[in-house]
């Protein structure tokens, strides 16, 4: 059975400051995926990361897999406030993305 | 363009009593999800829709759920009847047929059991 585990479970950093945030899985998977979640919320996607040294960026956000060690990291630079969230990583060891298996999510607070 | 919503938004029942919840896709996409997020634990998969089939339905925790995706085009989730492990946030999500994998997510539907 596949296992996505993340820590922390809860992030609080202060404003300007740089963390990451980790995401180990299993099972042999090349395609993982980042969501964030405001309370009450939708996740929304982040990244999808779909190959071995794969490196997306968005803003003071970037997010990387490296499936050898079946490890992705999301590095949060510079943070701000606006990047307090709940951040999930999750997934897909079928190769179709038709079922995801979630981490436990991380809780982040920024604080000024 | 609209995104996945969901209906109710927060649903309040007592055990044993019956529960409707409702999908409305993103127009066009055929794959359908449900998954759920039980107080404190994963997000985890209940099943997925390709138009009006079940494509896989191995994470249903047992016969007192049912879902069914009408025309291909909405989908309910029951729960009957629904016991207090019942409660949690049900998450419905959209695709479409050829994806990279990015799931359209719904705000959720908040169940709680008394």
């Amino acid at each position: 059975e596949l296992k996505v585990e993340q820590n922390p479970l809860f992030l609080s950093m202060q404003e300007g400051k740089n963390y990451t945030i980790y995401c180990n899985y299993s099972t042999t998977s090349d395609r993982l995926y980042w969501y964030r979640q405001d309370p009450g919320k939708s996740l929304e996607s982040l990244f999808v990361l779909l190959s071995n040294g794969a490196v997306k960026q968005e803003g003071r956000l970037m997010a990387s897999l490296d499936t050898k060690a079946r490890l992705s990291t999301l590095h949060i630079t510079a943070a701000v406030h606006d990047l307090s969230a709940t951040y999930f990583c999750a997934v897909d060891a079928t190769g179709t993305a038709s079922k995801l298996t979630f981490g436990t999510g991380t809780r982040l607070q920024v604080t000024l | 363009e609209a995104g996945v919503t969901q209906f109710p938004s927060h649903s309040v029942i007592e055990k044993g009593q019956t529960v409707t919840l409702r999908c409305d896709p993103i127009s066009g996409h055929d794959n359908l999800y449900w998954y759920r997020r039980v107080m404190g634990k994963e997000i985890k998969f209940l099943l997925h829709f390709v138009k009006e089939s079940k494509q896989d339905e191995s994470g249903m925790p047992n016969n007192r759920f049912l879902a069914e995706r009408t025309g291909g085009t909405y989908s309910t989730l029951k729960v009957q009847p629904a016991e207090l492990e019942d409660s949690g946030v049900y998450f419905c999500a959209s695709s479409p047929r050829d994806t990279a994998g990015e799931l359209f997510f719904g705000e959720g539907s908040r169940l709680t059991v008394l």
